[in-house]
Order: structure tokens, then sequence, then C-alpha cells
């Protein structure tokens, strides 16, 4: 059974860091990309980053960019997501998802399993 | 890049059916066949109902199927049962590096 588990948020100040965990178990991590989706209370769902199987390619919204780092251990089964310089619209309940590229095309085609989610919330 | 465009809300009694439109653009949804719809109950993980514009994962029942037309996606649930009532969001590839989320429809089973 594949299983996603986030953890790592909390409160955190404007300003401040905090990096996240998912823990991965019930497949094989290595052969996935993996992303972070993030949902603001009473929002809908926005992606934030992803990451190939191997790290070597690793993709960000622009709101994002420059402040949060995605990372992923293989021989850990764990996916990672630093962020820095947090803001209060960064406030979101943050899931880590199995994605899924289409063989052929190689273009980006859904998010089959999704972990239970980690909320920060940064106020101060 | 913009969110797809969803209704706030549908509704619909039991054992009706239900039609959830998704609309984007020829950059998204009219460009693509990577549009993919989430069932989310408050509180709970998205899950995946339709990938691909209509295709069902395993274990997903047939009462949920999804369409396309233009620039427009549509999920469509046949049979409605009470525990059909949750949130909806389409998704779709968006080109180059990116994906784009609708907005989300509450689907509320009268």
């Amino acid at each position: 059974e594949v299983q996603l588990v986030e953890s790592g948020g909390g409160l955190v100040q404007p300003g401040g860091s905090l990096r996240l965990s998912c823990a991965a178990s019930g497949f094989t991590f290595s052969s996935y990309w993996m992303s972070w989706v993030r949902q603001a209370p009473g929002k809908g769902l926005e992606w934030v980053a992803n990451i190939k199987q191997d790290g070597s390619e690793k993709y960000y919204v622009d709101s994002v960019k420059g402040r949060f780092t995605i990372s992923r251990d293989n021989a850990k089964n764990s996916l990672y997501l630093q962020m820095n310089s947090l803001r209060a619209e960064d406030t979101a309940v943050y899931y880590c998802a199995r994605e899924i590229y289409d063989f052929w095309s190689g273009y980006r085609d859904r998010f089959d399993y999704w972990g239970q989610g980690t909320l920060v919330t940064v106020s101060s | 890049q913009s969110a797809l465009t969803q209704p706030r809300s549908v509704s619909g009694s039991p054992g009706q059916s239900v039609t959830i439109s998704c609309t984007g653009t020829s950059s998204d949804v009219g460009g693509y066949n990577y549009v993919s719809w989430y069932q989310q109950h408050p509180g709970k993980a998205p899950k995946l109902m339709i990938y691909d514009v209509s295709k069902r994962p395993s274990g997903v029942p047939d009462r949920f199927s999804g369409s396309k037309s233009g620039n427009t996606a549509s999920l469509t649930i046949s049979g409605l049962q009470a525990e059909d009532e949750a949130d909806y969001y389409c998704c779709s590839y968006a080109g180059s590096y990116l994906v784009v989320f609708g907005g989300g429809t509450k689907l509320t089973v009268l």
C-alpha cells in the first residue's frame, strides 16, 4: 500500500524558515517524480514544486522561486521542502504527492497518491 | 498562469447526475489531454478520480466520467450518492514544467 506521511509543519514568524519532510513507503520511491502541493485555508490547490527521480531536475511555481528548495533522499525514501523567507501568504496545508509523467510524451500527467498534509502557519 | 475556472458549487439529489465544468485556455486544457480530477472530503487529502481527460484509476466507480470539448473539461457523476458530497478540483498540464488547478467546486447532495 502506497503511503506518504508529511511532517515538520508548525507556526513560524514571517521571514522564518521551516523544513518539511515526507516519508514514502509501499512503492519504489526512486522511480517516481515527487511534488509538493499546498492549500491555503479555505482555498484551492496550488502546485509548489517537483523533483525528478534522481534529483537532477527541480521546478518551482514562480511565487516560491529563490525561497523554497525541494530535495529528496532516495536511500531514506524521503522528500523534503526547505522553506525560507516565509510570508503570511505561504500559510497552507502542504501535501506531498507522487507524480506520474506520460511515458511517451514526457509531459506531466497526474498526481496519483497524496499524503494527509502538514499545516504551515506563518504569523507573528 | 491563471487558475482554471470551475463553478463554485453544484448540487443534485441522490440518484441524479451532475456535471462540473473546468474552463481553461488553448495553453492548458485545450492544448493537451492531460486533465485530471480530484475529490477532496473535508479535512482529507485529495484523491485522484479521473486522469487523461476520461480514464478512471482502479477502484474509482464508473459513475464518475470525464470528457473534454475545446478549452473546457467536464466531470460527470451519475447516480449521485451521499458520499459523493465533497470538493472537486480539476488540473491540467500547461506546457513546459507547469500544471494548473481549478479553483474547486463544492458538490452538495441534497
